[in-house]
Order: C-alpha cells, then sequence, then structure tokens
C-alpha cells in the first residue's frame, strides 16, 4: 500500500488560506488522493479527492503535482471550525480499503 | 437523519467481559467498516463487508468477531476483552462501484474503556 507524508500539526490564522502538503512518492497510476478531516470528537469526514488535475468543490481545493508524488489541500479562507486533523490517504476506487496515515493537527488562531 | 449511527456511545467494562457494538446506515450502501482509532490516534481499518460478505479482515484477533446481518447493519462483538483494546471504535460506509468514487460516510465512534 502506498504511504503518504504530512507534517505533525500546523496553525493558521482565521479567515487565512491554508495550504496543508501530503508527499506520496510511492503513488501508483490507478491510486486517487483522498483528503479526510476529523473534527474534535467526531468521526472522519470527507472533504475532496482527486487523480491528476486540480479540484475545487465547496469545502476546499486539491491542488496535485505533474508528477502526482505530492498534493495540496487548500482551505482558501480557514475558520475556528476548521480546526482538525486532515488527513491524506491513497486509494483506487472500487476498492475496500484506506490506509489512513497520522495527518496534520491544523490549529486555526482567532 | 443520522446516515451511520452506533451504539452504544461510551462503553465501560472489565477485563474479560464480552461486549457488542452496533452500527446501523440508512443510506443504502452496500458496503460497511470498523475502524479502531487507539490513544496515538491512529486510524487503522480493522474489517469490511460488502454485501454482507466479509472481504477485508485486518489481522485483527480472532476474539473480534463482525456480523452482517443484513446491509444496513455491521457488528462488532468482542470477546475476553483485553485492556489493549481500549479505544475508538468507528462504523463507517460507502457504495463502492467499479471506476466510480464515493466516499465513507463515517459514524459518531463508540469509545471502549477496558479497565
Amino acid at each position: 500500500d502506498a504511504k503518504t507524508t504530512q507534517p505533525n500539526s500546523m496553525e493558521s490564522n482565521e479567515e487565512e488560506p491554508v495550504h496543508l502538503p501530503c508527499n506520496h512518492s510511492t503513488i501508483s497510476g490507478t491510486d486517487y488522493i483522498h483528503w479526510y478531516r476529523q473534527l474534535p470528537s467526531q468521526g472522519p469526514e470527507y472533504v475532496i479527492h482527486g487523480l491528476t488535475s486540480n479540484v475545487n468543490n465547496r469545502m476546499a481545493s486539491l491542488a496535485i503535482a505533474e508528477d502526482r508524488k505530492s498534493s495540496t489541500l487548500i482551505l482558501h479562507r480557514a475558520t475556528l471550525r476548521d480546526a482538525a486533523v486532515y488527513y491524506c490517504i491513497l486509494g483506487v476506487p472500487g476498492t475496500y480499503k484506506y490506509i489512513f496515515g497520522t495527518g496534520t493537527r491544523l490549529k486555526v488562531l482567532a | 437523519d443520522t446516515a451511520v449511527s452506533q451504539t452504544p456511545k461510551y462503553l465501560v467494562t472489565q477485563m474479560g467481559n464480552d461486549k457488542s457494538i452496533k452500527c446501523e446506515q440508512n443510506l443504502g450502501h452496500d458496503t460497511m467498516y470498523w475502524y479502531k482509532q487507539d490513544s496515538k490516534k491512529f486510524l487503522k481499518i480493522m474489517f469490511s463487508y460488502n454485501n454482507k460478505e466479509l472481504i477485508i479482515n485486518e489481522t485483527v484477533p480472532n476474539r473480534f468477531s463482525p456480523k452482517s446481518p443484513d446491509k444496513a447493519h455491521l457488528n462488532l462483538h468482542i470477546n475476553s476483552l483485553e485492556l489493549g483494546d481500549s479505544a475508538v471504535y468507528f462504523c463507517a460506509s460507502s457504495q463502492v462501484s467499479r471506476g466510480i468514487y464515493n466516499e465513507q460516510f463515517f459514524g459518531p465512534g463508540t469509545r471502549l474503556t477496558v479497565l
């Protein structure tokens, strides 16, 4: 299973953009890049996913490097409610297993 | 409406006891999962069921026995509980379709404490 590497923690000021990096140098051609986040005392929730092209949704944007060996989750304007652990995961849709790494704990300062 | 629900939310028990955690999803998904999150917050998959059939068993001790009576339910029974079983257990579900992305929906978790 391909692995991901993320910083343990990051801080951001409220209302500012946040760039959360993820390295996945052993990614295979069929692996999708998924991001989930876990708010305090809750189960993980889906944020965004992508394969090769950059992706946007109402929650965030996903920027994928041209060689796909790294990606960045972008929160355009961090709010206090975005304080969570963010997980970058590799997986193939249609399979049954996601391998969660240690994630990045995002702290948002008021 | 709660998409993925788990009961109980908290479970405190003595070593050696047998306990069960229940999970239900009302999303019509065909696949359900159990994850364990230990004290270091590391989230690890334990089991996956697709259409009531066991698909993934991640070398979990056989004291753990999942049961799926139907596609909407996946229960976890644990025999002879040990201190190391203390963790938060998350149930999740998804619709697994080849070539189509479907996110996993997680329940609120069950915090198990073994004394």
